[in-house]
C-alpha cells in the first residue's frame, strides 16, 4: 500500500473553519479523495481532485498540490454533525489506498 | 449514485471456520473491491474484486485466505477462512466508478 499521512485528531468549535491535511510520498496517480465516516458508518465521498488547485462543493473544499505532495480539506461553517473521521485516498490507477484519518471533534 | 447491500452486518465465529461475506450494488460499476478496518483505524485495501477473473491481492492478503468472487458487475463475495480472533475486523466493499467510490455499511466479524 501507500503511506498517506494526516493528523489523528482536531478540534474546532462550531461556525469555525478546519483544515485537515494530507501528505503522501507516492507520485504518479490519478487523484486524490476525501471521505466522511462517523462512529459505526460508512465511509461517504466527499470531493475528488484529479488536478492540482481547489475543488468546492458547498461548505467543503478539497486541494491539491502534486508538487508539494500534499492535499487538505477545508470544511468551513462547521456543524455538530461533522464531527466524524475524514480520510484522504490516493487513486493509484485504479486502487484506492486510504490516508491514516484525521478525527474531527466539533464543539459548541 | 450506488446502494452497497452488505450482509451478514455483523457475526461471532468459531476459530478455524470460514465466514462469507456477499456484497450486492444496485447499479453496475466498473470497480469493486473489499477493505479491513480496524475500529478507529484507517482502511486497508484487500483486493481488487475482478468480473470473471481471480482478485487482484494486496501485499499481505492471499487467495487461499481470502478468496473473492465476483460472477457478474453488481455482485461480490468475500470469504475469510480458517478464522482466528486476529480476524476479528470490520470488513467493507465499495462499489464504484472512476473517481468515487460507495461503499457499504460493513461486516462486523468477532472470532472466538
Amino acid at each position: 500500500g501507500q503511506s498517506l499521512e494526516q493528523p489523528s485528531e482536531v478540534t474546532a468549535v462550531e461556525g469555525a473553519i478546519v483544515q485537515i491535511n494530507c501528505t503522501y510520498q507516492t507520485s504518479g496517480f490519478y487523484g486524490l479523495s476525501w471521505y466522511q465516516q462517523h462512529d459505526g458508518g460508512a465511509p461517504t465521498f466527499l470531493s475528488y481532485n484529479a488536478l492540482d488547485g481547489l475543488e468546492e462543493t458547498g461548505r467543503f473544499s478539497s486541494f491539491l498540490s502534486r508538487s508539494d505532495s500534499y492535499g487538505y480539506l477545508l470544511l468551513q461553517e462547521l456543524q455538530m454533525k461533522d464531527s466524524a473521521s475524514y480520510f484522504c485516498a490516493q487513486d493509484n490507477f485504479n486502487k484506492f489506498y486510504f490516508g491514516s484519518g484525521t478525527k474531527l471533534n466539533v464543539k459548541p | 449514485s450506488a446502494v452497497i447491500s452488505q450482509k451478514p452486518s455483523r457475526d461471532i465465529c468459531q476459530r478455524g471456520t470460514s465466514l462469507t461475506i456477499q456484497c450486492q450494488v444496485d447499479s453496475q460499476v466498473t470497480m469493486m473491491f473489499w477493505y479491513r478496518q480496524q475500529p478507529g483505524q484507517s482502511l486497508t485495501l484487500i483486493a481488487t474484486a475482478n468480473q470473471g477473473s481471480e482478485a487482484t491481492y494486496e501485499s499481505g492478503f492471499v487467495i487461499d485466505k481470502f478468496p473473492i468472487s465476483r460472477p457478474n458487475l453488481t455482485f461480490s463475495t468475500l470469504t475469510v477462512s480458517n478464522l482466528s480472533p486476529e480476524d476479528s475486523s470490520i470488513y467493507l466493499c465499495s462499489g464504484g466508478t472512476e473517481n468515487i467510490q460507495y461503499f457499504g455499511a460493513g461486516t462486523r466479524l468477532s472470532v472466538l
